[in-house]
């Protein structure tokens, strides 16, 4: 069956580094939309960053533009979230979501986002 | 940008009753680009509602989803016991890509 596993969560120090990555089986990743959504402790769900099928479009939520990247290997069927100058406002739990299968940018909202992972706690302490 | 705001904060039913989710959005919003999702406590999101009216895969038709433009419902006719969690609404805008979630309706046992 279709699934996410997420790994590299922990805890991490104030303006540290941290990657995590996602396991993806069960489809043919490199078709598909992929997305990292966070949820904070007690808090709502908010979108972070999503890649195309091929990598080669990349969008991110503008509080963590320039410090975070989602890259994929289409050939290890696995997504990753390299997160750098992490703040305490990065505490959550991180999910890795799939998307649609589309290479259309315009059509990248049909469908939902209909596969989530269990996620990986991220929490940044001193 | 888009901000996408849903009301009530908490709905407080019993099971067996109609529940009404509104989700209300700063600009108008293609319907296509409209997705409801349900959390549990402790567990993953699931989707529910796509393209502002279609059922995802495995989810009752007690779940309906309606609306157009600025304004968008979630609709559960008939409440189970595991109906009783938080919805989120959410939105893509293409220009550039953005995907909003709202702040999401809790719906409590009454």
């Amino acid at each position: 069956q279709v699934q996410l596993v997420e790994s590299g969560g922990g805890v991490v120090q104030p303006g540290r580094s941290l990657r995590l990555s996602c396991a993806a089986s069960g489809f043919t990743f490199s078709d598909f939309v992929m997305h990292w959504v966070r949820q904070a402790p007690g808090k709502g769900l908010a979108w972070v960053a999503v890649i195309s099928y091929d990598g080669s479009h990349k969008y991110y939520v503008d509080s963590v533009k320039g410090r975070f990247t989602i890259s994929r290997d289409n050939s290890k069927n696995t997504l990753y979230l390299q997160m750098n100058s992490l703040t305490t406002e990065d505490t959550a739990v991180y999910y890795c979501v799939k998307g649609p299968p589309e290479q259309r940018l315009v059509r990248w909202g049909y469908y939902g986002m209909d596969v989530w992972g269990q996620g990986t706690t991220v929490t940044v302490s001193s | 940008e888009i901000v996408l705001t849903q009301s009530p904060g908490t709905l407080s039913l019993s099971p067996g009753e109609r529940a009404t989710l509104s989700c209300r959005a700063s600009q108008s919003v293609p319907s296509s680009y409209l997705a409801w999702y349900q959390q549990k406590p402790g567990q993953t999101p699931r989707l529910l509602i796509y393209g502002a009216s279609s059922r995802a895969t495995g989810i009752p038709d007690r779940f309906s989803g309606s609306g157009s433009g600025t304004d968008f419902t979630l609709t559960i006719s008939r409440l189970e016991p595991e109906d009783f969690a938080v919805y989120y609404c959410q939105q893509y805008g293409a220009s550039p890509p953005l995907f909003t979630f709202g702040p999401g309706t809790k719906i409590d046992i009454k």
